[in-house]
């Protein structure tokens, strides 16, 4: 069966350090990746989604990346904190197509 | 571009009593519809699915959905909630056209008393 692990589950930095989240797949081969932020009492905003090693599109412009150097490996970093980058990220995978995501734990980010 | 409306932001419910969370979604497109549930601190997890077919659809946990295309609508239904339907209920729909284009409402806090 697959399985997504996500990781650190918390996380505390401060403002102007960087960041790096790892997610990896297991049990599945070419899926596709994401990474969504949910902020408090908010929904979930798409942040980077990849349907493929090295190809990565970005919703939205912001102090955030993200890379995936190998098939069941998608990293989201930053170089420099901000305040505003808090918030509870969370990595999915699906199967290529319009098929349910799978998602992580997720991990709390505070940056203080 | 799709969108989705949860049309509540909290539902507080007692034990046992029925439930009804409701989402509206846009698209210029056909689509298909999910529900997902969030326990405090953890990831979102699949209820169900809406890809074609009968409109009446049945997850976990007892909840099911019925899918309305002529009111753009998909509200998730219970008959009897229980203390654990406790969470966050958030409501997805994915446009057939775009590949991996997942959008998802501001989500549902149910909440359940004794």
């Amino acid at each position: 069966s697959q399985t997504i692990h996500q990781w650190p589950a918390t996380l505390v930095q401060p403002v102007g350090s960087p960041l790096s989240l790892e997610c990896t797949v297991e049990g599945t081969s070419n899926p596709n990746l994401y990474w969504y932020r949910q902020a408090a009492g908010r929904g979930l905003q798409l942040l980077f989604y990849s349907v493929g090693i090295g190809q990565i599109s970005s919703e939205v412009p912001q102090n955030l990346s993200a890379s995936r150097p190998q098939d069941r490996q998608f990293i989201l970093s930053s170089k420099k904190l901000l305040l505003s980058d808090s918030g509870f990220y969370l990595c999915a995978w699906s199967y290529q197509g319009n098929s349910p995501l799978h998602f992580g734990n997720g991990t709390r980010l505070t940056v203080t | 571009a799709q969108s989705v409306t949860q049309l509540d932001s909290q539902v507080p419910v007692f034990e046992e009593a029925p439930v009804e969370l409701r989402c509206n979604y846009s698209s210029s497109v056909s689509v298909y519809l999910f529900w997902y549930v969030q326990y405090p601190n953890q990831g979102l997890q699949l209820l169900l699915k809406y890809l074609s077919g009968s409109t009446l659809v049945k997850g976990i946990n007892g909840f099911e959905a019925e899918f309305n295309k002529s009111q753009t609508s998909f509200h998730l239904r219970k008959p009897s909630v229980h203390i654990s339907d406790t969470a966050e209920y958030f409501c997805a729909v994915s446009d057939l056209q775009r590949n991996n284009d997942m959008r998802f409402g501001a989500g549902t806090r149910l909440t359940v008393k004794p």
